[in-house]
C-alpha cells in the first residue's frame, strides 16, 4: 500500500512570495490534515479535511494560508505572502475512516523562508 | 484542555541498555494516548497508542508504554536500546476523538 505523498520535499523563497504544497493521500482514507512543525516543537494542526470539506481551521492563518481539497482526494495548502516565521516542516496525514484517530503522515515539505 | 508534556528534550543511552522517554498528560475524560517516532527526513510513524483497554500497550519494535492513571503518565520503554532507536520521539494525546495534540518531542541520541 503507497503511503502518503507530498510534494515538493524542500523548498526556499523569501519573505513576501507565494509558495504551494501538495499532498496525495493513502487511496481510500476520507480524512485529511495539515500539520505544522516548527524547529524544536511538535507537530501543530492547521487544517482538517473530511472528504472535501472543512471539519476544523481553527489554527490557520487565514490572512495568508489557504487550503482545499478538491474531489475529496488529494490536497494542496498555499502561503501568500509567506513571512520568514513561515519556516516549518508541513506534514501532511490521512485517516483511514472518518474520526479516526490513526493517522498515517508523508514525509512533509521542508519550507525555509529567507 | 488536553496537553501533553514530555519531561526530556534530550535522551541519551548507550546501546544494549534500557531506554525510557516520560510523558505526562492531562485531560478532563479518559484519553486516548499515542507515541510517534520520526527518523531524520522521515515521516512521523505510529509507535503504540492507548485506548482505554489494557494498560499496558505493546508497539512495535519492542517498545511499550504503560498507562498509569493515578500519576497521569505514559512513558515510553524498551527493554535493549539499538542504533537504528536514534530518533524524535513525541507523545501525542487525541482530542475529540480524532484531533491530535503533540508534545514537544523527545530526541533519542544511542551511543555505541
Amino acid at each position: 500500500e503507497a503511503g502518503v505523498a507530498q510534494s515538493p520535499r524542500y523548498k526556499i523563497i523569501e519573505k513576501r512570495q507565494s509558495v504551494a504544497f501538495w499532498c496525495n493521500p493513502i487511496s481510500g482514507h476520507a480524512t485529511l490534515y495539515w500539520y505544522q512543525q516548527i524547529l524544536g516543537q511538535g507537530p501543530k494542526l492547521l487544517i482538517q479535511f473530511q472528504n472535501n470539506g472543512v471539519v476544523d481551521d481553527s489554527q490557520l492563518p487565514k490572512d495568508r494560508f489557504s487550503a482545499e481539497r478538491l474531489k475529496g482526494v488529494d490536497s494542496t495548502l498555499k502561503i501568500q505572502p509567506a513571512k520568514l516565521e513561515d519556516s516549518a516542516v508541513y506534514l501532511c496525514a490521512s485517516s483511514p475512516k472518518p474520526g479516526g484517530e490513526t493517522q498515517y503522515f508523508g514525509p512533509g515539505t521542508r519550507l525555509l523562508v529567507l | 484542555a488536553q496537553s501533553v508534556t514530555q519531561l526530556d528534550s534530550h535522551v541519551s543511552v548507550s546501546e544494549g541498555t534500557p531506554v525510557l522517554l516520560r510523558c505526562n498528560y492531562s485531560s478532563s475524560y479518559s484519553p486516548s494516548l499515542f507515541w510517534y517516532v520520526q527518523h531524520p527526513n522521515k515521516g512521523l510513524q505510529l509507535l503504540l497508542k492507548y485506548t482505554s483497554a489494557a494498560t499496558l500497550v505493546k508497539g512495535i519494535n519492542g517498545f511499550e508504554a504503560e498507562f498509569k492513571k493515578s500519576e497521569t503518565s505514559f512513558h515510553l520503554t524498551k527493554p535493549s536500546a539499538h542504533m537504528s532507536d536514534a530518533a524524535e520521539y513525541f507523545c501525542v494525546v487525541s482530542v475529540y476523538g480524532n484531533k491530535l495534540v503533540f508534545g514537544a518531542g523527545t530526541i533519542l541520541r544511542v551511543k555505541s
